[in-house]
Order: structure tokens, then C-alpha cells, then sequence
């Protein structure tokens, strides 16, 4: 089946840094990608949608210069967070879809993310 | 616009006995929807999903749900819950002419020995 690699897995660092989080399709082509944060013990918010070859498209009250997308392959978009802070602390989310309205979007195993 | 609702937050069933997780969605027109699991630090997996064809859809390990248009309602079922079922489970639609998901609350499901 379809599968989405979404590296890395967990990442501890320093607050004022920047943190770069990869979403592959590793057999498809995904026109359209998505990032998702979660709260603990929260549902899925949608913060953009990554469109291959043009500007993200951002959800109303997140911010696109904090969180940068550079979706540049069809296999692959980038989430940037940048100078994060410990409010950014979060489990981040990517999806894919293969673009065919009968497919499901493909989920990757997500990124835990925690600012000091 | 497309909403879902979970009216569960938390369901705890006995390992064997069957499972109910309820949702209602709300839509202005046919809609598409999902059911995922979840595992605790794990991205989703898709159980099932209903795209306006049979209105009870059979997904993996055993789930399946029926789609009600008169109640509005997508409910996920399974006869016989398993150890290894007890995850977050979110009930999702998608947005018209989109490929956005809407997702519920989520629904956490325990199994008890």
C-alpha cells in the first residue's frame, strides 16, 4: 500500500532554532500535501496545504512565516518551524494524496516536536 | 459546511464484546467519509471509508460502519474487540470539491481483559 515517511520521528531542541520536518511519498506522486498539528489528547488541526510547485496555502491563524512550506517534488514537502519556542512544542502531522478523489490521503508516523 | 461530531470521548469495552463508536456528521451534500485509527506517538491509519456506494462499508481487522442518511450518522462497529483495538479512533469528512479532512474529537477506545 501506499506508505508516507515523515522524518524525524522526534526532535529535542533549543528554543530560538529552527527545525526542518520531511514528508516523503515513497510510491506515489503526491500533488497535495498536508500538515497537521495535535495537541495532547487533542484532534487534528490542518495548518496548510502544500501544493507541488506553488505557495502553500495557510489555514486561518497560522503563521506562514513561522511555519515555512517548501513543497519543491512531487514526493516531498518540507515544514520548517522557525525560532520555536516552547508553545511550538507539539506532534506534527503530514499527509499525502495521490491527487485521485477515489484515494484516501496517506498519514505519516508523525514528528514529536519539543522545545526547551 | 461539513462537520463531524463524536459523541464519545472515551469508550471502554471488555476484550471479546463488541464495539460501538458513534458519529454524526453534517453536510450539504453527499459526502465522503472516514474512519481512522490511531496509535499512541503514530500517524493514522485508515480503517474505512464510505464514498457514496454501499452504505456498510467493511474495513480492516474487523471494523466496519453503515452509513444512515436519515440519522445523519456514520457509527463504527466491530463484533468482537481485541487487546490490540484499544487506539484513538477519529471520524473524518471531507470538504467539498477539496481534498481537505475535517476530523471529529476523536474517540479513545479501551479493552480491558
Amino acid at each position: 500500500g501506499a506508505v508516507v515517511s515523515q522524518h524525524p520521528s522526534r526532535v529535542i531542541c533549543k528554543s530560538g532554532t529552527s527545525v526542518k520536518i520531511e514528508c516523503r511519498s515513497l510510491d506515489f506522486q503526491a500533488t497535495t500535501m498536508f500538515w497537521y498539528r495535535q495537541f495532547p489528547k487533542q484532534s487534528l488541526m490542518l495548518m496548510a496545504t502544500s501544493n507541488e510547485g506553488s505557495k502553500a496555502t495557510y489555514e486561518q491563524g497560522v503563521e506562514k512565516d513561522k511555519f515555512l512550506i517548501n513543497h519543491a517534488s512531487l514526493t516531498l514537502s518540507t515544514l520548517t518551524v522557525t525560532s520555536a519556542h516552547p508553545e511550538d512544542s507539539s506532534f506534527y502531522i503530514c499527509s499525502a494524496s495521490p491527487g485521485d478523489s477515489n484515494q484516501p490521503q496517506h498519514f505519516g508516523d508523525g514528528t514529536r516536536l519539543s522545545i526547551l | 459546511a461539513q462537520s463531524v461530531t463524536q459523541l464519545d470521548s472515551h469508550v471502554s469495552v471488555s476484550e471479546g464484546t463488541p464495539v460501538l463508536l458513534r458519529c454524526n456528521y453534517s453536510s450539504s451534500y453527499s459526502p465522503s467519509l472516514f474512519w481512522y485509527v490511531q496509535h499512541p506517538n503514530k500517524g493514522l491509519q485508515l480503517l474505512l471509508k464510505y464514498t457514496s456506494a454501499a452504505t456498510l462499508v467493511k474495513g480492516i481487522n474487523g471494523f466496519e460502519a453503515e452509513f444512515k442518511k436519515s440519522e445523519t450518522s456514520f457509527h463504527l462497529t466491530k463484533p468482537s474487540a481485541h487487546m490490540s483495538d484499544a487506539a484513538e479512533y477519529f471520524c473524518v469528512v471531507s470538504a467539498a470539491d477539496t481534498d481537505k479532512l475535517i476530523f471529529g474529537t476523536g474517540t479513545r477506545l479501551q479493552v480491558f481483559p
